[in-house]
């Protein structure tokens, strides 16, 4: 089955302790992002990958780093998280370069730092 | 830069009625992509339809239809025979033709009642 998996899918954590979720696709996707979700504002963009080894930042990179190291995982790792990246983080993948391609989306992880 | 804009923060409508969830864009590109996502309390993000700029028939997939009118850069969801299971919140995105990333609404609770 095509799927975008995250883990964990809940996670409460302290400010200042790293962590990091996972991202995976099975579909040989070239493009994975990450999105945050907060009421009031809709998805935002954090980072983006175009394809193994190459990364970009998005709308709101802030607090926020991601590798790629193989095509199939794109990790979101804050380093030092604060209250303010509490928040609904969706990864998303999708072919590079198709007309009208269909994002593909994780199932979400709720992130609250206290 | 592109912005994309839902006015309507929450909608309700009665089982079986016709409803109609409004987005509006702004951009001066003149191929690009548009979505509707649905997002039911699970939080998984569903495609539900989508256009291409450069087509004039507006989209129609099983109950849910699009009014796409590009001169004025609006792109409203109608969705017809409404049921329970439509209770969600309903996202309207854009997409450049050179990019994979999404620009999203703040989105548009809607409730079905019967």
């Amino acid at each position: 089955e095509a799927q975008v998996t995250q883990n964990p899918r809940y996670l409460i954590t302290v400010t200042g302790k790293k962590l990091t979720v996972t991202c995976s696709q099975n579909m040989n996707h070239e493009y994975m992002s990450w999105y945050r979700q907060d009421p009031g504002l809709g998805l935002r963009q954090i980072y983006y990958s175009m394809n193994v080894e190459v990364t970009d930042k998005g709308d709101v990179p802030e607090g926020y780093k991601v590798s790629r190291k193989e095509k199939r995982n794109f990790p979101l790792i804050l380093e030092s998280p604060s209250p303010n990246q509490t928040s609904l983080y969706f990864c998303a993948s999708t072919i590079t370069g198709a007309r009208v391609s269909e994002q593909y989306f994780g199932p979400g992880t709720r992130l609250t730092v206290t | 830069a592109q912005t994309v804009t839902q006015s309507q923060p929450e909608m309700s409508v009665q089982e079986a009625e016709t409803v109609t969830l409004s987005c509006t864009y702004d951009t001066s590109e003149s191929d690009y992509y548009l979505f509707w996502y649905k997002q039911p309390p699970s939080r998984q993000m569903i495609l539900v339809i989508r256009q291409e700029a450069y087509k004039q028939q507006n989209a129609t997939e099983n109950r849910f239809s699009v009014n796409f009118q590009k001169a004025a850069k609006s792109f409203s969801l109608k969705i017809s025979d409404s049921q329970l299971g439509d209770a969600a919140m309903y996202f309207c995105a854009y997409r450049s033709e050179n990019t994979d990333k999404l620009i999203f609404g703040t989105g548009t609770r809607l409730q079905v009642f019967p």
